[in-house]
């Protein structure tokens, strides 16, 4: 089965704190996405990256930067964090081409106070 | 560009009844369609998708959608719900010609199942 991990399920941090949320896959796919979820506005694209070292602005990506060092591992930085970033942030990973199915982690949940 | 619209952010029926989710979508070029569906304090999870070939399309759990391009549609379907399919679900369509492209989700359905 696929894994992807996220390596904190709940964070609760101050503002103008700088987060990173991190997230692995195990099953060396080219595809990794953030996703940030809220009620009644279901899944918004934050980035994504299909590659190492490459990535790509997804609808709402002000605020936010990313890094992939190694394929496994997708990064998602808060460079200072604000209220307005209270969320639930999802993790993805998907083999090949957009046929084919995106796997999550469980979620980080992300308080800012 | 490429949307999905989920009519109705939440659905209640009763056990036993049937199970009908909304989806309706917008893509320049053929789509790929899909249902995921979310369990509380978890990630998603694929139920069914629609890429190529038969477009009545079957999931786990029972579930199965129907692939209509004359009407831009791709709604889920249960003949006969149970407690445990509670959740929340997304439908989501990635267009066919990339292969490094995103996908874009619906804004979601809540799904109540009453005894």
């Amino acid at each position: 089965d696929v894994k992807v991990t996220q390596s904190s399920r709940y964070l609760v941090k101050r503002t103008g704190e700088k987060v990173f949320l991190e997230c692995v896959q195990d099953m060396d796919h080219e595809n990794m996405f953030w996703y940030r979820q809220d009620p009644g506005l279901g899944l918004r694209l934050i980035y994504f990256s299909y590659d190492v070292k490459m990535k790509e602005k997804g609808d709402i990506p002000e605020g936010y930067s990313v890094s992939r060092e190694k394929k496994e591992r997708f990064s998602l930085i808060l460079e200072s964090a604000s209220t307005n970033q209270t969320s639930m942030y999802l993790c993805a990973s998907r083999l090949g081409n957009s046929g084919n199915t995106i796997y999550f982690g469980e979620g980080s949940w992300l308080t800012v106070v | 560009a490429q949307s999905v619209t989920q009519l109705g952010s939440h659905v209640s029926v009763s056990e036993g009844a049937l199970v009908l989710l909304r989806c309706n979508y917008s893509s320049s070029v053929p789509p790929y369609l899909f249902w995921y569906v979310q369990y509380p304090n978890q990630g998603l999870q694929l139920l069914l998708k629609y890429t190529t070939g038969a477009t009545l399309v079957k999931g786990i759990n029972g579930f199965e959608a129907e692939f209509k391009k004359s009407e831009t549609s791709f709604h889920l379907t249960k003949p006969s719900a149970h407690m445990s399919d509670a959740a929340e679900y997304f439908c989501a369509v990635s267009d066919a010609d990339t292969n490094a492209g995103k996908s874009t989700f619906g804004d979601g359905t809540t799904l109540t199942v009453k005894p």
